[in-house]
């Protein structure tokens, strides 16, 4: 079985600064890839970010970047520089045989 | 833009009748999906499709099925809605047969509620 485990329902961070977002995910595959996604309050789900396990390096996007850590099993994604817009939900993904996401991190942002 | 299309935002049914969801994309995407999203359980995959007339079950497939009659459009079909099916349905495609390494293009998303 496939699962993807996000600990932190609910994260806060004050504007301008850098938040992190765990995520642990149990796989038995070599290959796969991960994604982090965002859900902003009534609106589309859109990638952030992906990573594909067998590159070593840590994805990164503008102000998003993951920390892999494969033998962990741990992929975590690391916001800088926090924005207003960046308040909502956001899951991690993993798409392997099975497409698993997490449960879900509610992320708001302090004026 | 890739452009995900579901026919409702919202939509009410009352228990034991037939639903449908239904689900467009205009980027001739081979792969769509079906998911449903709830509180602190996220997004679970109901069904999915790597071509046209070809399903594949998800994680929680009971009491659902699906049609794939053409390329573009991809249908939830809920055989006797009961009230545990209230819940937010989101589709989502992906270009590529496999393996299933694109990002997903998401719907609107359509919150059902069964009374």
């Amino acid at each position: 079985a496939q699962t993807v485990t996000q600990s932190q329902p609910e994260m806060s961070v004050q504007e301008a600064e850098t938040v992190t977002l765990s995520c642990t995910y149990d796989t038995s595959e070599s290959d796969y890839y991960l994604f982090w996604y965002k859900q902003p309050p009534s609106r589309q789900m859109i990638l952030v970010i992906r990573q594909e396990a067998y590159k070593q390096q840590n994805a990164t996007e503008n102000r998003f970047s993951v920390n892999f850590q494969k033998a962990a099993k741990s992929f975590s994604l690391k916001i800088s520089d926090s924005q207003l817009g960046d308040a909502a939900m956001y899951f991690c993904y993993n798409a392997g045989n099975m497409l698993t996401f997490g449960g879900g991190t509610r992320l708001m942002v302090k004026p | 833009d890739v452009k995900v299309t579901q026919s409702s935002r919202y939509l009410v049914k009352r228990t034991g009748e037939k639903v449908f969801l239904e689900c467009v994309q205009d980027m001739d995407h081979e792969n769509m999906f079906w998911y449903r999203q709830d509180p602190g359980l996220g997004l679970r995959l109901i069904y999915f499709s790597y071509d046209v007339k070809m399903k594949e079950k998800g994680d929680i497939p009971e009491g659902y099925s699906v049609s794939r009659e053409k390329k573009e459009r991809f249908s939830l079909i809920l055989e006797s809605a009961s009230t545990n099916q209230t819940s937010m349905y989101l589709c989502a495609s992906s270009p590529r047969p496999g393996p299933l390494n694109q990002p997903q293009h998401f719907g609107d998303g359509t919150r059902l509620s069964i009374l």
